[in-house]
């Protein structure tokens, strides 16, 4: 059984910038959830996909914004990057019936 | 109402000892309750969970105690270890939704 992938592992971005991370969920699991983490800080929802739709929506403004593919992997696209988006960005993957959440490593991104 | 107030912030404990943390929540729609530990550079793993209807969850070394009418949960780590040394996060969640996560509670056992 594989969990959960995230690339790139770091990214170093400039201010106002675009920049798009990748998800592979755990075999088997068919919804993706996506975390902001910044330093010293407890995670933050940013959305969630089930069957290629968002299916719920934390407080981040809509240049946050995902993708859920038939094989139910995702992609988070952040556009006009700003200082504050510097932070480890976690993708969990469960089952839509499922409470329990698995978390993939993390993309470091680093806005200058 | 969404918050999950997580305290300590930071424990030191001997070898051996039992570290204890708090976790305190207002929302009573919650219905699940679950324990990740983070090592740095690494993302959250999924330690053990419970759900209101239980006071009390062992899996190992790790127990959660819940107390429905204070709206509180607490992890105990029994035997603490060195390699226990991390970040726990607890959490809260309604249905199959977003969790949302206390402060984070970083623990140092000494060996």
């Amino acid at each position: 059984e594989t969990g959960v992938t995230q690339s790139p592992t770091h990214l170093i971005k400039t201010r106002g910038q675009q920049v798009t991370l990748r998800c592979s969920s755990q075999s088997g699991h068919n919804t993706v959830s996506w975390y902001q983490q910044a330093l010293g800080q407890g995670p933050q929802f940013i959305f969630q996909y089930y069957r290629e739709e968002e299916n719920g929506r934390g407080n981040f403004p809509p240049r946050f914004s995902g993708l859920q593919f038939p094989n139910y992997s995702s992609e988070l696209n952040v556009n006009a990057l700003e200082l504050d988006d510097s932070a480890l960005y976690l993708c969990a993957s469960s089952l839509a019936s499922g409470r329990e959440q698995f978390f993939g490593p993390g993309t470091r991104l680093t806005v200058l | 109402q969404q918050q999950v107030k997580q305290s300590p912030q930071s424990l030191i404990v001997q070898k051996g000892g039992i570290p204890i943390i708090n976790c305190a929540y207002e929302n009573t729609a919650f219905d699940y309750f679950p324990w990740y530990q983070q090592f740095p550079g690494k993302g959250p793993a999924l330690l053990i969970a419970i759900r209101p209807d239980v006071s009390e969850k062992k899996e190992g070394r790790f127990t959660i105690s819940f107390n429905k009418s204070a709206k509180q949960f607490s992890l105990h780590i029994m035997d603490s270890q060195p390699g226990d040394s991390a970040t726990y996060f607890c959490a809260a969640s309604r249905g199959t939704g977003k969790l949302i996560f206390g402060q984070g509670t970083e623990l140092s056992v000494k060996p």
